[in-house]
């Protein structure tokens, strides 16, 4: 069965700090993957989707992630934490065509100390 | 903004009795999803649509029915809620299924007591 796995429910980082969220999946085709960011009481924001071709994607906000097929592995990365990146943050797959409902990881909560 | 909105936002029922939660887009996207989030699961897929009167089963659908006559009304019912009904619903769209990222309302927080 397709999962997501995130690493970690809660990650703790300072303000300037790099910020590392760790998603690997499971797969025996190429998936496409997405990271979603939710802000309290608010619903779910795209930050970056990877579907096919270059395989470091940019996203919104200064973050970036990489698709490693050789690690299963899709990791959200931020050079310097800011205080408003604070959130919840959701790894999620899908294997695309008909059956391709988006299948999420438990998500990992960010704190960001001043 | 993706144009969707969720009706009500906030609402507090008691055991047995019907809620229906509501969600609208202005986007005329195909693809429309009701999920449920709670601490520790994620979000879980109760029932999706594919088009006008086309619904499937998610990962979560029992207890759960759902109805869409109109391309931009997707209707969630919980025929009889239960106390583990208790949740935030959200209502999301896309325009493929599979390769194209989904859109989400901004929740509705449901209490059965």
């Amino acid at each position: 069965a397709q999962s997501v796995t995130q690493l970690g429910s809660h990650v703790s980082v300072s303000e300037g700090a790099l910020v590392l969220l760790r998603c690997n999946y499971s797969s025996s085709v190429p998936p496409y993957l997405f990271w979603y960011v939710q802000y309290p009481n608010q619903g779910l924001q795209l930050l970056l989707k990877y579907t096919t071709g270059a395989t470091l994607v940019k996203g919104i906000n200064g973050f970036e992630a990489e698709f490693k097929k050789s690690e299963t592995s899709f990791h959200l990365t931020k050079p310097s934490a800011h205080m408003s990146d604070a959130a919840e943050y959701f790894c999620a797959t899908n294997y695309g065509g008909s059956q391709g409902n988006l299948i999420f990881g438990k998500g990992t909560k960010l704190s960001v100390k001043p | 903004d993706a144009g969707i909105t969720q009706s009500p936002r906030h609402k507090v029922t008691e055991t047995g009795t019907p809620v229906t939660l509501r969600c609208h887009q202005t986007e005329n996207h195909r693809y429309m999803y009701w999920y449920r989030q709670d601490p520790g699961h994620g979000l879980r897929l109760i029932h999706y649509s594919y088009g006008v009167k086309d619904t499937d089963k998610g990962e979560v659908s029992d207890g759960y029915s759902v109805s869409r006559s109109k391309t931009e009304d997707f209707l969630l019912t919980l025929e009889s809620a239960t106390s583990s009904q208790t949740s935030v619903y959200f209502c999301a769209i896309s325009g493929f299924q599979g390769r194209d990222e989904q859109f989400f309302g901004p929740g509705t927080r449901l209490t059965v007591l």
